[in-house]
């Protein structure tokens, strides 16, 4: 199957500082990636919608100054999360959808952030 | 209104019986999709099974299959023969072609937490 990548698995960051994550899919082209984020225990809320070449698409109540999204390739997709916060402490996972319309998303493996 | 609901946050079942996770859903569009994700404990979302809301049969991809109540609303996963491997987190998950999150972002239900026991 078509697989996603994601940079880093972890990271633990201080309260204030910028944080990037990466999203690449490996084997496919991705017109169309998301984010999302799963709180422990909890199920995953999307946060954005990231299409190549163009502004990311964030559903309400998401911060787009917060969560910059840059998907400047067909195979790459960055969240970037601006002056982090402790409650910014998460698992952010991305998917991809591959082009041509297929109907499953990838997921990438996830990213555990830890804001101190 | 909840857009997908998964009623059982946990289930205990003996390795080899068959296993139903419930899912209903909620929409307005006439054309939408359904998911079954898998969610092991490494935190990774596992691709399981499809349901296309026009297909005619119920979805099949060898041990799961998809029990497709259109009139109901429900969409419910039956695992067959399980297996100690299957212990994680199910996710039932629908994409709406209008009314949906971004283009054919996934709205997540809060999940089941299966765990077989030998």
């Amino acid at each position: 199957g078509a697989v996603v990548s994601q940079h880093p698995s972890r990271v633990i960051c201080k309260s204030g500082t910028s944080v990037k994550i990466e999203c690449r899919s490996l084997d496919f082209q991705a017109t169309t990636m998301f984010w999302y984020r799963q709180f422990p225990k909890q199920s995953l809320m999307l946060m954005a919608t990231s299409n190549e070449g163009s502004k990311a698409t964030y559903e309400q109540g998401v911060e787009k100054d917060k969560f910059l999204i840059n998907h400047a390739s067909l195979t790459l997709s960055t969240l970037t999360v601006t002056s982090a916060h402790p409650e910014d402490s998460s698992f952010y996972i991305c998917s991809a959808r591959a082009r041509g319309g297929r109907r499953e998303q990838y997921f990438g493996p996830g990213t555990r952030l830890t804001v101190t | 209104a909840q857009k997908i609901t998964q009623t059982q946050p946990g289930m205990f079942v003996q390795e080899k019986e068959a296993v139903t996770l419930d899912c209903t859903y909620d929409t307005s569009d006439p054309s939408y999709g359904l998911f079954w994700y898998k969610q092991p404990s490494s935190g990774e979302m596992i691709f399981l099974i499809y349901q296309g809301s026009y297909d005619q049969q119920n979805a099949t991809e060898g041990r799961y299959s998809l029990n497709f109540q259109k009139a109901r609303k429900s969409a419910n996963l039956v695992i067959s023969a399980s297996q100690l491997g299957d212990s994680a987190m199910y996710f039932c998950a629908m994409r709406e072609a209008y009314s949906g999150g971004g283009a054919d972002g996934l709205t997540f239900g809060k999940g089941t937490h299966l765990i077989i026991q030998p």
